[in-house]
């Protein structure tokens, strides 16, 4: 069973300093990987998807990276602003299943 | 494309009472996923169906929960009768051959 886990659970940053989520998962038998940003009491928005033969993937300041060998992944996200603040989840496509299994979500506050 | 549509946004009913919530996927996807969303549990995945088919029940909590796909433009998820734990947001998503997109979400309150 397909297991996703995010680090940390929640990050405080001041406003303009780089960051990095991660994401790991314990089946490396993925079909991709995908990032999305919730804001409270709001629905979630797909930031980046990563196919299994991709490596990285870039939308403006963000960047994701996939290491399918060792479950991982990272979200990293330039000179952050505070409407950059939201929860940001991970979530995985294993297999030839369509369904996605998602971490817990790490919450991140960017400060003035 | 106006998204993945769900109504009510907001439901608040009785315990005991029939709750219906609603999905309109985006037009041309094949599959439509039924999530629902806690602070205990995060996101939990309830159903999913291909091309108007259920494929995956496992993650219905209860037989009080029942979903149907009549067509390929409509959803449902039921709920009879409602519990207090039944409370949370209910998320419908459609997905074709890659990325999900998710609706906003039906935050349902029973007391």
């Amino acid at each position: 069973k397909q297991e996703v886990t995010q680090i940390p659970a929640a990050l405080s940053v001041p406003e303009g300093e780089n960051l990095v989520l991660n994401c790991s998962f314990t089946d490396s038998a993925i079909y991709n990987l995908q990032w999305f940003r919730q804001d409270p009491g709001k629905g979630l928005t797909s930031l980046l998807l990563i196919q299994s033969s991709q490596r990285e993937q870039t939308s403006g300041r963000l960047n994701a990276s996939l290491d399918k060998s060792s479950g991982r992944s990272t979200l990293y996200i330039a000179a952050s602003q505070p409407g950059d603040s939201a929860t940001y989840l991970c979530a995985v496509r294993t297999g030839t299943a369509s369904k996605l299994t998602f971490g817990t979500g790490t919450r991140l506050q960017v400060t003035l | 494309d106006a998204g993945v549509i769900q109504s009510p946004r907001h439901e608040v009913t009785e315990m005991g009472q029939e709750v219906t919530l609603r999905c309109k996927p985006i037009s041309g996807h094949d599959y439509l996923f039924w999530y629902r969303q806690t602070m205990m549990r995060g996101l939990e995945l309830l159903i999913y169906f291909n091309n108007n088919v259920p494929i995956d029940d496992s993650g219905m909590p209860e037989d009080r929960f029942s979903a149907k796909m009549p067509n390929a433009s409509f959803s449902t998820l039921k709920i009879q009768p409602s519990e207090p734990r039944d409370s949370a947001v209910y998320f419908c998503a459609s997905s074709f051959l890659s990325g999900y997109t998710f609706g906003s979400g039906t935050r349902l309150t029973v007391v």
